[in-house]
């Protein structure tokens, strides 16, 4: 299976700052790759998909890039509701779709 | 609003059967676009899929190497579901399990879009 590493697994920032998060995957996935937001209890929503296009409704307050084997997510100007957890999956082999460990974003 | 709504008991005993329903509203489970997913999380094994399965004239089904010989998929056209089994439970079966729909947007860019609530299922005696 291709194994998802992400960097930072915590991350402690203020509102108004801008934070990024990599993901690396150990053989390319191309642009296979797909950001999701989790808040406690909840599950996974999608943020980015193809690395770096924006879902549906999702503020541009985020975004996505790389491809190949390296990929980041930077939210700009963070409000209070982006404190949650955040996990990179990449579908480039599909159906074994595999997940990040996870990125905890906490208040500062 | 495509809904996916999940039923089942929150507590297996070890050695029994967890057998979850995925039932989906707003949407076809026999899709074209779409294929239907369980996927676990716990602390130990962070998010982890499963079991996959699709509609195209016929149901296909996929499973994770780490399950495969006790678990099972099944999707009912006639109800707009899809289920899970997983036989032989053990301790480290407890996580919350969730269903969830993958979207094909192009040709290999696929994303998990939709997701059931969830269930916390315990293996314990």
């Amino acid at each position: 299976d291709i194994q998802m590493t992400q960097s930072p697994s915590s991350l402690s920032a203020s509102v108004g700052d801008r934070v990024t998060i990599t993901c690396r995957a150990s053989q390319s996935v191309m642009n296979y790759l797909n950001w999701y937001q989790q808040r406690p209890g909840k599950a996974p929503n999608v943020l980015i998909y193809a690395a770096s296009r924006l879902h549906n409704g999702v503020p541009s307050r985020f975004s996505g890039s790389g491809s190949g084997t390296d990929f980041t997510l930077t939210i700009s100007n963070l409000q209070p509701e982006d404190f949650a957890t955040y996990y990179c999956q990449q579908s480039y082999d599909t159906p074994r779709v595999t997940f990040g460990q996870g990125t905890r974003l906490e208040i500062k | 609003q495509v809904q996916l709504q999940q039923s089942g008991p929150g507590l297996v005993k070890p050695s029994q059967t967890l057998s979850l329903t995925c039932a989906l509203s707003g949407d076809s489970v026999a899709s074209n676009s779409a294929a239907w997913y369980w996927i676990r999380q716990s602390p130990s094994r962070g998010l982890e899929w499963l079991a996959r399965t699709y509609y195209k004239s016929r149901w296909y089904n996929d499973y994770a190497e780490s399950v495969r010989s006790r678990i099972s998929i099944n999707g009912d056209t006639s109800k707009n579901q899809f289920s899970l089994q997983l036989n032989s439970v053990i301790p480290e079966d407890t996580a919350m399990y969730y269903c969830a729909r993958i979207e094909t947007l192009a040709r290999g860019i696929s994303t998990f879009d939709i997701w059931g609530q969830g269930t916390m299922v315990t293996v314990s005696s």
